[in-house]
């Protein structure tokens, strides 16, 4: 069965700091990875979209990576603002399916 | 980029009345929408999938008499609530495919507060 995990599943952090959350999958075959933002009462709005072959990507101070022999991705926040705090869900796709995976999400707080 | 517009975002209706969402793709052509529900704190749930021109397809437990969605052009997905209950009360999000960019085009809208009182 095709899964996406997160951890955590929230995380509280002091405004300026790094933080960093995690992604792991199952989804067989792999096309690509993608994070999202989704801000309360809001659509999801894609960070970065991450194919087979790329191990990272940038995104202003949101940096993804991904680990595609272990099925592992991360999303790295730089010097957070108190705007960074949303739900940030990680979402794959499978090869020629239509539908996306969807993790349960990071509910990340960022505190003045 | 990509645009996805969805309406009403809020809505408040009564029991036992429909409502009608809408979700528009304004600058590219969408050969597949989907639609999806959102309880407080969880992730979204897909409801169905809709191609063109065609029946959509339900998922598993999502009553389709109940729940109309229509897919009448590349750019236009409506989803009715007929019928609604306060259990129907949710946040429904609607995501659209780009027949260009396939994979890489999914774009969702910015979601619709349904309170059936």
């Amino acid at each position: 069965k095709n899964q996406v995990e997160q951890s955590p599943q929230s995380l509280i952090i002091l405004e300026g700091k790094n933080c960093t959350l995690q992604c792991n999958y199952t989804v067989s075959p792999f096309s690509n990875l993608r994070w999202y933002k989704q801000d309360t009462g809001r659509g999801p709005v894609s960070l970065t979209i991450m194919t087979f072959s790329e191990n990272t990507k940038s995104n202003g101070r949101y940096t993804a990576t991904l680990d595609a022999d272990t099925k592992q991705s991360s999303l790295h926040i730089t010097a957070s603002q108190l705007s960074d705090s949303a739900s940030y869900i990680c979402v794959v796709l499978q090869t020629g399916a239509d539908g996306l995976t969807f993790g349960k999400g990071t509910h990340l707080i960022i505190q003045p | 980029g990509a645009v996805v517009s969805q309406h009403p975002s809020r809505v408040i209706c009564k029991s036992g009345t429909s409502v009608k969402i809408e979700c528009r793709s304004l600058d590219f052509q969408a050969t597949t929408m989907f639609w999806y529900r959102q309880f407080p704190k969880q992730s979204l749930m897909l409801m169905a999938t809709s191609n063109e021109g065609s029946k959509a397809t339900y998922e598993q437990g999502v009553e389709k008499d109940k729940f109309l969605i229509n897919h009448a052009s590349l750019t236009l997905s409506t989803l009715t609530v007929t019928s609604a209950h306060p259990e129907d009360s949710s946040f429904y999000i609607c995501s659209a495919r780009d027949q260009k960019t396939g994979d890489y085009g999914y774009t969702f809208g910015s979601g619709t507060r349904l309170t059936v009182v």
